[in-house]
């Protein structure tokens, strides 16, 4: 079974509707992030979240929200989707390896594609 | 800013042949990683670097911190090595990563 898992995986919705995209993860880690990844561009980073408490933007974050309901799941709300949120979406999740050097690796889930019409 | 850069953009191989992938960043960083998409669109981590050199079968990552560049090499090049090859930085005072635009490999049989 895949360690982070999204849901849903592919998404067709109108302009000026309500979108949740969510994720799981079984690997244990506090650090979870959402990325939404358009064509030419590299993954750019939308929230994040170190612990169940502690939610932060990223560089992209207008027009979403995010929820971190437990340790294991992260969901990413778009409020009034629009065409331009039209992208792949990647959930991640690192542990940033106390006790020695910093490593932090992403381990992403599956990717969520949205179309928004 | 921190700017991560990629070359090529593309990249056409023929099978066996040795690749070569850069990256290079702009300010002091903490980490480097590189990873791969497949075409179906999942991403997987290849390598975490801070310094020198790892290898992992058929892949070899190397990172020069003075001159701020990474390079990804790949020897006897397969078909199955068809991806997206992603470079993704932390800077010395960054908590997140920010990624460069991708290497699109297409090793042909």
């Amino acid at each position: 079974d895949a360690d982070v898992t999204q849901t849903p995986r592919n998404r067709i919705t109108k302009t000026g509707k309500r979108i949740m995209l969510e994720c799981s993860q079984t690997k244990g880690h506090d650090r979870m992030y959402w990325y939404r990844q358009d064509p030419g561009l590299g993954l750019r980073l939308i929230y994040y979240s170190f612990d169940v408490k502690d939610i932060n933007k990223g560089e992209i974050s207008d027009g979403y929200s995010v929820s971190r309901q437990a340790q294991a799941k992260f969901s990413l709300s778009l409020e009034s989707a629009i065409p331009n949120q039209t992208a792949l979406y990647f959930c991640a999740t690192s542990d940033p390896g106390w006790g020695r050097i910093s490593t932090d690796t992403q381990y992403f889930g599956p990717g969520t594609r949205l179309t928004v019409l | 800013k921190n700017e991560v850069e990629q070359s090529p953009q593309n990249l056409t191989a023929q099978e066996g042949e040795f690749i070569t992938i850069n990256c290079s960043y702009s300010v002091g960083i903490s980490a480097l990683h590189w990873l791969q998409q497949h075409p179906g669109g999942g991403i997987v981590s290849l390598f975490m670097l801070s310094s020198g050199k790892k290898k992992h079968g058929r892949l070899i990552a190397t990172i020069n911190i003075q001159e701020k560049h990474s390079s990804l090499h790949i020897t006897a090049s397969h078909p199955r090595d068809s991806a997206v090859y992603i470079c993704a930085v932390r800077g010395n005072y960054g908590q997140n990563f920010v990624f460069g635009p991708g290497t699109r490999l297409s090793v042909l049989p």
